[in-house]
């Protein structure tokens, strides 16, 4: 069961447009929103993250929009640059899950044409 | 610091051969976890553990196994590898505390199997 669902699967930007990717989660114990930025051939890394008493969080042209009643939530990219192609997974978790794992979202890639 | 480094990046399996995937990470951290990626399902995870001599499963842990016997180190073994473990396989770990925290990746393993 999956229990983040991300859209859309891909997404095609010129530079210097506004990339949106939007996720939604069931599980109302999730407390810790992340995403991750992978580039071909390297491991994910943590891009920017945000916890549910807030509703925005904004770090450079990265911003995570926080919707706690609709469940959902979504990273903008302004100003896109073709630097920023790469595959961006969301994820969740909750301080009362064992190890703190994640459950990521199916990711979305992202292509930003010069 | 060299971070997660995971052993080897390639692998070519022939359906019954058995294997061991190594994954390193020298930031101390308490908690570990193997993690799959497959085309459109994001990243599931197999396996993880909260500190040396645990383990426990994760969403996909059939036909996997895996051993935390120091701190620093997490195994994942194929005993019998199946065409439908054909997959590029990600190291990942964190500390431990209140809450989650940033999961630093490895660069991935990308495993064959015919």
């Amino acid at each position: 069961q999956q229990q983040v669902k991300q859209s859309p699967q891909s997404l095609i930007v010129q530079k210097g447009g506004i990339s949106i990717i939007n996720c939604a989660y069931e599980n109302t114990a999730f407390d810790y929103f992340p995403w991750y930025q992978q580039f071909p051939g390297k491991g994910p890394a943590l891009l920017i993250a945000i916890r549910p008493d807030v509703s925005e969080k904004k770090e450079g042209r990265f911003t995570i929009s926080f919707n706690k009643s609709a469940k959902q939530f979504s990273l903008h990219i302004m100003d896109s640059q073709p630097g920023d192609s790469a595959t961006y997974f969301c994820a969740a978790s909750s301080k009362e899950t064992s190890g703190s794992r994640l459950t990521f979202g199916e990711g979305t890639q992202l292509t930003v044409n010069p | 610091n060299a971070g997660v480094t995971q052993t080897p990046k390639f692998r070519v399996l022939k359906t019954g051969q058995s294997m061991t995937l190594l994954c390193a990470q020298d930031m101390n951290h308490e908690y570990m976890y193997w993690y799959r990626q497959d085309p459109g399902m994001g990243l599931r995870l197999i396996h993880y553990s909260v500190g040396e001599g645990t383990t426990a499963k994760g969403e996909v842990p059939d036909g996997y196994n895996v051993s935390r016997l120091k701190k620093q180190n997490f195994l994942l073994g194929l005993e019998s590898a199946a065409p439908s473990q054909t997959s590029v396989y990600f190291c990942a770990s964190s500390y431990r505390g209140q809450g989650a925290y940033e999961q630093y990746f490895g660069p991935g393993t990308r495993l064959t199997v015919t």
